[in-house]
């Protein structure tokens, strides 16, 4: 069975520090996607980025990157020059698509507190 | 262009009771989804609805139903109510085939 393992529960670091989430999963599918979502406290999911597993390729967002690595089987997220309204729940997850169709597994997710 | 929404924002209900939750998905998307998230368990899958058939299930009890209309927009349903069931109920909706999924903003069931 697919599983997602966020180690941190909590990070906190001071405005314009840089900060990465680890997020590492398990899967027996060789056909998957990952996907971060953030959750501020209003409570909604907003959608981060899809990777798929044949896409090893990192990226870049704006302050937003993302490295992934079949290798260790992770899927880590950096935040460049945090701002406080970084401040939010970011949530790792793991479709096991396309047979598993929709269906996403979580983390339990990293708090992360950007202070002034 | 609206996003997903949920209906009715919170909610309170009695050990016991039913309670029926609304999702309307993006305009468009065919595919909707429902989560279930509690402190103590985190976000987990309840089911995934297509073209008003379900097309996944997670490990939820029987008390917990859906169903989707031809319109696209989707409804739970939570039987005989637990003080267990209280959580943020999450819907969120996509193209098929996409895996990109966009989320509503909850609905906040109470049961006391």
């Amino acid at each position: 069975a697919q599983k997602v393992t966020q180690a941190q529960t909590e990070i906190s670091v001071v405005e314009k520090e840089d900060v990465t989430l680890d997020c590492v999963y398990e899967t027996r599918d060789t056909t998957y996607y990952l996907f971060w979502y953030k959750q501020p406290p209003s409570g909604e999911l907003v959608f981060l980025i899809r990777r798929n597993s044949f896409d090893e390729q990192n990226e870049i967002s704006g302050r937003y990157s993302w490295n992934f690595q079949k290798s260790t089987s992770s899927f880590n997220f950096t935040i460049t020059a945090s701002q406080v309204v970084d401040s939010a729940v970011y949530f790792c997850a793991l479709s096991e698509a396309p047979g598993g169709g929709n269906k996403l597994t979580f983390g339990t997710g990293t708090q992360l507190k950007v202070e002034l | 262009k609206a996003g997903v929404t949920q209906t009715p924002r919170y909610l309170i209900k009695t050990r016991g009771q039913q309670v029926t939750l609304s999702c309307s998905p993006i305009s468009g998307h065919r595919s909707v989804s429902w989560y279930q998230q509690t402190p103590g368990q985190g976000l987990q899958f309840l089911f995934e609805y297509f073209s008003e058939t379900q097309r996944n299930k997670g490990n939820f009890p029987g008390r917990f139903s859906g169903r989707q209309f031809s319109n696209s927009r989707s409804e739970m349903n939570v039987s005989t109510l637990e003080l267990g069931d209280s959580a943020l109920y999450l819907c969120a909706s996509s193209f098929l085939g996409s895996y990109e999924q966009y989320f509503g903003p909850g609905t906040r069931l109470t049961v006391t």
